[in-house]
């Protein structure tokens, strides 16, 4: 089945301890991003891949890093959570960002809490 | 900012058809309009785009006006498992601000029995 995998889906971490939100995508898609959605503020771009080893930040990137050694993965890093980084983190993929084309593929979330 | 307007709710009787409607006046004329859903916290789904022609597929209808300034996101029989908060999002056709969909605050759509 094609899909985006995140992991964990649930994740309770305390302030300054490193942690990884892994992607994966079974697709052959170039394209990734990682959002985050608050209450009142919507989705937004978090960062953003345009294939493998081509990174860029969104609208919201600090705090966070991004690697993409290989296609299929794209983790999301916080070296040093803070709890403003508590919030609902969704990863996306496209074969492309170009618009005609399907839409994009979203994960099913993960719901992280930062004390 | 989000460049489109859609009604916070709407309520739909289960079988019925659902008509949510989308204006975005300001749309230029390479931009996509496209439909994604979002039920209770899951991820976003697509549902559907479309540049100027009506377009339908399995899951939903989209009619887009002449003059392209609104747009309407018709499912056809409705039912309760289409209760969720629909986005209408405009695009530009190129590799655009990162590829962003820029999410307003959507219709929450509730089916009722």
């Amino acid at each position: 089945e094609a899909q985006v995998t995140q992991n964990p889906r649930y994740l309770i971490t305390v302030t300054g301890k490193k942690l990884t939100v892994t992607c994966s995508q079974n697709m052959n898609h170039e394209y990734m991003s990682w959002y985050r959605q608050d209450p009142g503020l919507g989705l937004r771009q978090i960062y953003y891949s345009m294939n493998v080893e081509v990174t860029d930040k969104g609208d919201v990137p600090e705090g966070y890093k991004v690697s993409r050694k290989e296609k299929r993965n794209f983790p999301l890093i916080l070296e040093s959570p803070s709890p403003n980084q508590t919030s609902l983190y969704f990863c996306a993929s496209s074969l492309s960002a170009e618009t005609g084309g399907g839409g994009y593929t979203f994960g099913s979330g993960t719901r992280l809490t930062v004390v | 900012d989000a460049k489109t307007t859609q009604p916070p709710s709407m309520d739909c009787a289960e079988g019925r058809a659902a008509n949510l409607p989308c204006n975005h006046s300001t749309i230029s004329g390479n931009e996509y309009v496209y439909w994604y859903r979002q039920i209770h916290s899951q991820g976003p789904q697509y549902i559907i785009h479309g540049l100027k022609n009506n377009e339908t597929n399995e899951m939903a209808s989209l009619i887009i006006t002449e003059d392209r300034k609104s747009s309407t996101l018709i499912l056809p029989h409705a039912t309760l498992r289409d209760t969720a908060v629909y986005y209408c999002i405009v695009r530009a056709p190129r590799y655009n601000q990162g590829g962003k969909l820029i999410f307003g605050q959507g219709t929450e759509l509730s089916v009722k029995p």
